[in-house]
């Protein structure tokens, strides 16, 4: 079945340093979501990709869905302490249900 | 509007006891899910629901039962619990299948 893998498995950052979490997915996707998840608390989606090549921002945040739409990358600029957490990618093979990562788990250090 | 709410918060069960998780929503979104969550594994689908009366199997389903007889409640049975569902469990509803997802607070659940 299809398989959603997330490196690194974990990320340890100096405050204002820049991180990148990556997705890959064994099958080609329909669309992509990724989610942030606070130490104790519950998932909340980010963005949905769905267009080969795609490129969201969210302030600090950047998201991009790979070519072959089979992996996809989130970068957060000038990390801050709000942005601790676990973030998850979602991948969707057309038709199908959601398949979570494993997630990458983000501290950042003051 | 209190989006998806999910009961108990916490739960310890003895092994071979059975109980109900709660889930319900007010978004009346027709897609409902159940996930577990375990360490290094991400979330599993356990179970989802694409309207009521409709429920299908997801990626790890043995050992829970689920209903849909409202668009709102979407409740995972426990039918005999063993350690191995030791989790949090997390209820999820979305528009339809390939939409956002909103996920409940989840319920810390212990087999002794």
């Amino acid at each position: 079945g299809q398989q959603v893998m997330q490196i690194p498995q974990y990320q340890h950052v100096q405050e204002g340093e820049d991180f990148t979490t990556y997705c890959n997915s064994s099958t080609t996707l329909s669309n992509i979501q990724w989610y942030k998840q606070r130490p104790g608390g519950h998932p909340v989606f980010l963005i949905q990709l769905v267009k080969s090549g795609e490129v969201k921002k969210q302030k600090r945040l950047t998201f991009q869905f790979g070519e072959a739409k089979k992996n996809s990358s989130l970068h957060i600029t000038a990390t801050q302490t709000t942005d601790v957490g676990t973030y998850f990618c979602a991948g969707r093979n057309y038709g199908q249900n959601f398949v979570f990562g494993p997630g990458t788990r983000l501290s950042v250090l003051p | 509007n209190a989006g998806v709410t999910q009961t108990p918060k916490f739960q310890v069960l003895k092994t071979g006891q059975s109980m109900t998780l709660q889930c319900a929503q007010d978004m009346n979104h027709e897609y409902m899910s159940w996930y577990r969550q375990d360490p290094g594994m991400g979330l599993r689908l356990i179970h989802y629901s694409v309207g009521a009366g409709i429920t299908d199997q997801g990626e790890v389903p043995n050992g829970y039962n689920v209903s849909r007889s409202t668009t709102e409640d979407f409740p995972l049975r426990l039918l005999s619990a063993a350690p191995s569902q030791t989790s949090v469990y997390f209820c999820a509803s979305s528009f339809a299948g390939r939409t956002e997802a909103f996920f409940g607070q989840g319920t810390r659940l212990t087999v002794v």
